[in-house]
């Protein structure tokens, strides 16, 4: 059965840092892999998606990379801002187990101005 | 203007009622989600569904149930069989794997549901 893991589960940094989110999972056969924001009391947000075939995604101040080989995805944020502060999720799509989407716990992120 | 919609955003529930929440997508989407989170803790899956008419159960399914008669809803019942059903509800959808693509999954703003 697929598990996603999350390092850390929570970061404090202050205003302007570079900073790097850890996603690990364990069964490589995934169809492609997402990064979520989500706010208190809201849903989700998706920030980028990353195919099985790529290695990595970029949008704006956000980079995700992807190594299915080793079941790892970094989300890179450069020059964090206090309006970045949420929890961020890692999601696989599989190919297997109805072909769903499994999550991981979230990464707690606190942007300190 | 795309998007999930689920109803209400608050919901209050006494104990032995069953309730229903609901999920709309004019996304054209096959493939509806429901997912359960507790405080502090990651999305769980209740149900999903790939195509109309057609559901499975996914990884804490006792106590809920759930129908698909249209593509554009799945709505999900809260019965009384649930011990404790206090928690955030979202719902989501996504294209199937079979179209290809990108396969995004997107989300509803959720449902809080308390028990009385």
């Amino acid at each position: 059965k697929q598990e996603v893991t999350q390092i850390p589960a929570a970061l404090s940094v202050p205003e302007g840092e570079n900073l790097v989110l850890n996603c690990s999972f364990t069964d490589s056969a995934i169809y492609n892999l997402q990064w979520f924001r989500q706010d208190p009391g809201k849903g989700l947000t998706s920030l980028l998606l990353i195919q099985s075939s790529q290695r990595e995604q970029t949008s704006g101040r956000l980079n995700a990379s992807l190594d299915k080989s080793s079941g790892r995805s970094t989300l890179y944020i450069a020059a964090s801002q206090p309006g970045d502060s949420a929890t961020y999720l890692c999601a696989v799509r599989q190919w297997n187990y109805g072909q769903n989407f499994v999550f991981g716990p979230g990464t707690r992120l606190s942007v300190l101005p | 203007d795309g998007g999930i919609t689920q109803s209400p955003k608050y919901l209050f529930r006494k104990e032995g009622q069953n309730v229903t929440l609901s999920c709309e997508q004019n996304l054209n989407h096959d493939a509806m989600y429901w997912y359960r989170q507790d405080p502090g803790q990651g999305l769980r899956l209740i149900y999903y569904s790939q195509i109309v008419n057609d559901f499975q159960k996914g990884d804490i399914a006792e106590g809920y149930s759930v129908s698909r008669e249209k593509k554009e809803s799945f709505p999900l019942t809260v019965t009384s069989a649930q011990k404790n059903p206090t928690a955030f509800y979202l719902c989501a959808s996504s294209m199937g794997l079979l179209a290809g693509g990108y396969n995004e999954q997107f989300f509803g703003p959720g449902t809080r549901l308390t028990v009385l």
